[in-house]
């Protein structure tokens, strides 16, 4: 099977940096995806990372290592916008085009 | 362009009814997810549509869910026999083929209270 844990809350102040990290357990994937979610709001996908190594798209970066099993989000330039809950999730090999999800980060950005 | 619709937006029923979820999705995108997000968790997989059939179904929780694609476009999520249980939001994606699913554009969800 699969899982993924991330830290359940991150708080941070604004304009620096914060990293929210993503283990997983499975047996195989095609890459790791983040999605940010404003509360009562829609996921929106933010990141992947087919390949090992660092994606960076703006303030926001993402990292995997498949051989220590984890990735991250690195957000920069942090804002109050950036409040949010963000979720980690692998496509499976052998699995469709199904997403599993991480239980998600809720991240407080502080004045 | 337009994005990913569902309706109801909200949806109140009583314990015993069936319901009726919908999903509009993006124009073109062959791939079509259902999830459920229960308060402060993350997004449980239901099932998953590649154009009207439907290769995965394992994430329905038990006989009284079911769903349908038609036309290779809109879908329906029914929940039959509602449960207190059931109470979630209802969120539903697309992606322009299996192999992009990484990247899933989501609708705004259908908020189900059953009362």
């Amino acid at each position: 099977g699969q899982s993924l844990e991330q830290p359940s809350e991150v708080t941070a102040v604004e304009g620096a940096i914060v990293q929210i990290n993503c283990t997983y357990q499975t047996s195989g994937f095609y890459g790791l995806s983040w999605y940010q979610q404003h509360d009562g709001g829609a996921p929106t996908f933010l990141s992947y990372n087919a390949l090992d190594g660092l994606e960076e798209t703006g303030r926001f970066s993402s990292f995997l290592s498949r051989s220590d099993s984890y990735g991250y989000l690195l957000l920069q330039e942090l804002q109050m916008k950036d409040s949010a809950s963000y979720f980690c999730a692998v496509r499976a090999h052998n699995q469709g085009g199904k997403l599993i999800f991480g239980q998600g980060t809720e991240l407080s950005v502080k004045p | 362009g337009a994005g990913v619709s569902q309706s109801p937006s909200n949806k109140v029923t009583e314990k015993g009814k069936d319901v009726e979820l919908r999903c509009d999705p993006i124009s073109g995108h062959t791939a079509l997810y259902w999830y459920r997000q229960s308060l402060g968790q993350g997004l449980e997989f239901l099932i998953y549509f590649q154009g009207n059939s439907a290769p995965d179904k394992s994430g329905l929780p038990s006989d009284r869910f079911s769903a349908e694609r038609t036309g290779g476009s809109v879908s329906t999520l029914t929940i039959q026999r509602t449960q207190q249980e059931d109470s979630a939001v209802y969120l539903c994606a697309s992606s322009p083929a299996r192999d992009s699913s990484y990247e899933q554009y989501f609708g705004p969800g259908t908020r189900l209270t059953v009362t």
